[in-house]
């Protein structure tokens, strides 16, 4: 089964600087896709970015990137000039190529990002 | 554009009541997940459908089932209610044929008393 790990339970930035988000996943399959959302106090579930896993060019929105690392499993999420509205709990997830079948959404715990003025 | 939309939004519940939660998800979209998120946690699947046909099953107890609907609206019933149910529920849809990011809702916030 596949496997989620974000290991910075909260994280800090101060207003307009750069921070990064860790996130590592363990699968036995070749395809796949990597998102992550954004959740703030309201609790709506924001997708940020998505990454296709035979994609090699990191995905890129706005001030949100990624650097897919997929040899070493690995997916983190950096925002740059960041903002107070940034300010959220952030969930790394996996979803299975397949369709038809099994694709449900596998989170990590979350990280929960608070933004400094 | 069109979002996923979940009532109600928010409900409250005595122990052992039955709930239903409702979710219709965005046109033309064919996929519908049920997630459980309980305080502080991180969403749980319970259960999904695609094409109006069960495709996975995740932690959903048995006291709870759900079916999609002809119009691909979905419902979540859940019967004999336990305080430890308290949780927010989402709903979310995608398209398989496109694209592949699923979609959530607002979600419902159910409190079991």
């Amino acid at each position: 089964a596949q496997t989620v790990t974000q290991s910075q339970p909260e994280m800090s930035v101060q207003e307009a600087e750069t921070v990064t988000l860790s996130c590592t996943y363990d699968t036995s399959e070749s395809d796949y896709y990597l998102f992550w959302y954004k959740q703030p106090p309201s609790r709506q579930m924001i997708l940020v970015i998505r990454q296709e896993a035979y994609k090699q060019q990191n995905a890129t929105e706005n001030r949100f990137s990624v650097n897919f690392q997929k040899a070493a499993k690995s997916f983190s999420l950096k925002i740059s000039d960041s903002q107070l509205g940034d300010a959220a709990m952030y969930f790394c997830a996996y979803r299975t190529w397949a369709q038809g079948g099994s694709e449900k959404l596998v989170f990590g715990k979350g990280t929960k990002l608070t933004v400094n003025p | 554009a069109a979002g996923v939309i979940q009532s109600p939004r928010h409900l409250i519940k005595e122990k052992r009541e039955t709930a239903t939660l409702k979710c219709y998800p965005i046109p033309r979209h064919d996929t519908v997940y049920w997630y459980q998120q309980g305080p502080g946690q991180d969403p749980q699947f319970l259960i999904s459908f695609y094409e109006k046909m069960q495709s996975d099953k995740g932690s959903i107890p048995d006291r709870f089932s759900a079916q999609q609907f002809s119009d691909y609206h979905s419902e979540l019933n859940m019967s004999s209610l336990e305080l430890g149910d308290s949780a927010l529920y989402f709903c979310a849809s995608s398209f398989q044929g496109g694209v592949t990011e699923a979609f959530f809702g607002q979600g419902t916030r159910l409190t079991v008393v």
